[in-house]
């Protein structure tokens, strides 16, 4: 079973901060993505990294795809209280037969004014 | 266009009780999945079906069954419960089916199915 880590598993920040969250594997994936997660709800994708060394930005959000495919990074600028959420990692894994995506710990964020 | 529907949102069973949670989407996604969500686990696949016909063991299958009924539907079956499978169960589905190989579509996930086994 591949694992993912995320860190750190809580962040309570004020608004304007920035924070990076991180998730690190000992396995290499063909691809990463962050999701989004609101209570009551499901997670919604943020954005997919396919290539080592990859750096996304989406606004205030910098995604980047480690070297190895084996951990990635995501960086809020400025934080908002709009960014409380749960943030999961999620590496992907070709079977053969279809893609399977492993999910990370996730990292609960919550930012206050 | 209501994406990935499951139910029932919230349900309470009796160790040993068995009941079944239903998934449908309308996106003609291939593939669907079953994932239980614990504090502090992130989020653990239980079983997956890459198409129609098709179903395969994810992390933690001990304890369930799945039937893939058509194109639409993914459901998930707990025949006897226990109190270990308390947990907020997720399905999701992607378009992305036999044929994925390097980049795994996005999932589209359901709102969520809260089950607690006493």
């Amino acid at each position: 079973t591949q694992l993912l880590e995320q860190s750190p598993q809580f962040l309570s920040i004020q608004e304007g901060e920035n924070l990076t969250v991180y998730c690190n594997s000992s396995s290499v994936f063909s691809s990463l993505q962050w999701y989004r997660q609101e209570p009551g709800e499901g997670p919604v994708l943020l954005v997919t990294v396919v290539t080592g060394g990859e750096v996304k930005k989406l606004k205030r959000l910098t995604f980047q795809f480690g070297d190895a495919r084996k951990d990635s990074s995501l960086h809020i600028t400025a934080a908002q209280t709009g960014d409380t959420g749960l943030y999961l990692c999620a590496g992907a894994d070709y079977t053969g037969t279809a893609s399977k995506l492993t999910f990370g710990t996730g990292t609960r964020l919550q930012v206050t004014l | 266009n209501a994406g990935v529907t499951q139910t029932p949102k919230f349900q309470v069973l009796k160790t040993g009780q068995s009941m079944t949670l239903q998934c449908a989407q309308d996106m003609n996604h291939n593939s669907m999945y079953w994932y239980r969500q614990d504090p502090g686990m992130g989020l653990r696949l239980i079983y997956y079906s890459a198409s129609e016909g098709t179903t395969d063991k994810g992390e933690v299958p001990n304890g369930y069954n799945v039937s893939r009924l058509n194109k639409r539907e993914f459901s998930l079956r707990l025949e006897s419960a226990a109190p270990s499978q308390t947990s907020v169960y997720f399905c999701a589905s992607t378009r992305f089916g036999v044929l994925a190989t390097l980049v795994t579509g996005e999932l589209f996930f359901g709102e969520g199915s809260r089950l607690t086994v006493l």
